[in-house]
């Protein structure tokens, strides 16, 4: 069975603060991970990696992909309150309906 | 620019009655999902479809049932609602293949809630 761990389950930091999410993953037929923030209501796309050791980066956020030890990192630096929301890792199945299995999230606060 | 669009938004549902959600996308996906999204927890796939005519059973699939007659909708049917099923609701679209991103196109969600 499919399974996608994240850690931890929920984080309060201060502005400015650096976080670092974590996501493990077992699949079969891996394809690629992919990060998601959700606030209020649906997931907004952050990133997709398929390859081990390349950085994907958008301002303040980065990520990475280790497709030997099975997890990927979500890194966010000088964090604002908006960056408050879930973080969801999942992972996509390369077979028909290329299936992407969640994990259960983590929740990030961030105080002023 | 609607993208994909969910209703109702919020439903209240006693034991046994029957409903559907509602789910169009107009960006011509041939690939449609429904997730489950229960509280404090990732989503579960129910249902997905990669195609009109064409649809499969998700991780989560007993209690519901979809169809997709056509490339832009994709509705869900719970026959014999039960309290278990109270959750978001959340249609999606994609469009993998070698181009693509692996990214999926979210509805707002759809809140139910079975007493």
């Amino acid at each position: 069975e499919d399974k996608v761990v994240q850690s931890p389950l929920s984080l309060v930091v201060h502005e400015g603060d650096t976080v670092t999410l974590n996501c493990s993953y077992e699949v079969t037929n891996f394809r690629s991970l992919l990060w998601y923030k959700q606030e209020k209501k649906a997931p907004t796309f952050l990133f997709m990696l398929t390859s081990s050791g390349i950085e994907k980066k958008s301002g303040r956020l980065s990520s990475i992909l280790d497709k030997k030890e099975l997890f990927s990192i979500l890194n966010i630096t000088a964090t604002q309150t908006g960056d408050s929301a879930v973080y969801l890792c999942a992972v996509e199945r390369g077979n028909a309906g290329n299936m992407l299995t969640f994990g259960g999230g983590t929740r990030l606060m961030v105080k002023p | 620019n609607a993208g994909v669009t969910q209703t109702p938004k919020f439903r209240i549902l006693k034991i046994g009655q029957s409903m559907t959600l509602q789910c169009t996308q107009d960006m011509n996906h041939n690939y449609m999902y429904w997730y489950r999204q229960d509280p404090g927890m990732g989503l579960k796939l129910i249902y997905y479809s990669v195609g009109a005519g064409i649809t499969d059973k998700g991780e989560v699939p007993n209690g519901y049932n979809v169809s997709r007659s056509t490339t832009e909708d994709f509705p869900l049917r719970l026959e014999l609602a039960a309290p278990s099923q109270t959750s978001v609701y959340f249609c999606a679209s994609g469009i993998p293949g070698l181009l693509h991103t692996g990214e999926l196109f979210f509805g707002e969600g759809s809140r139910l809630t079975v007493l």
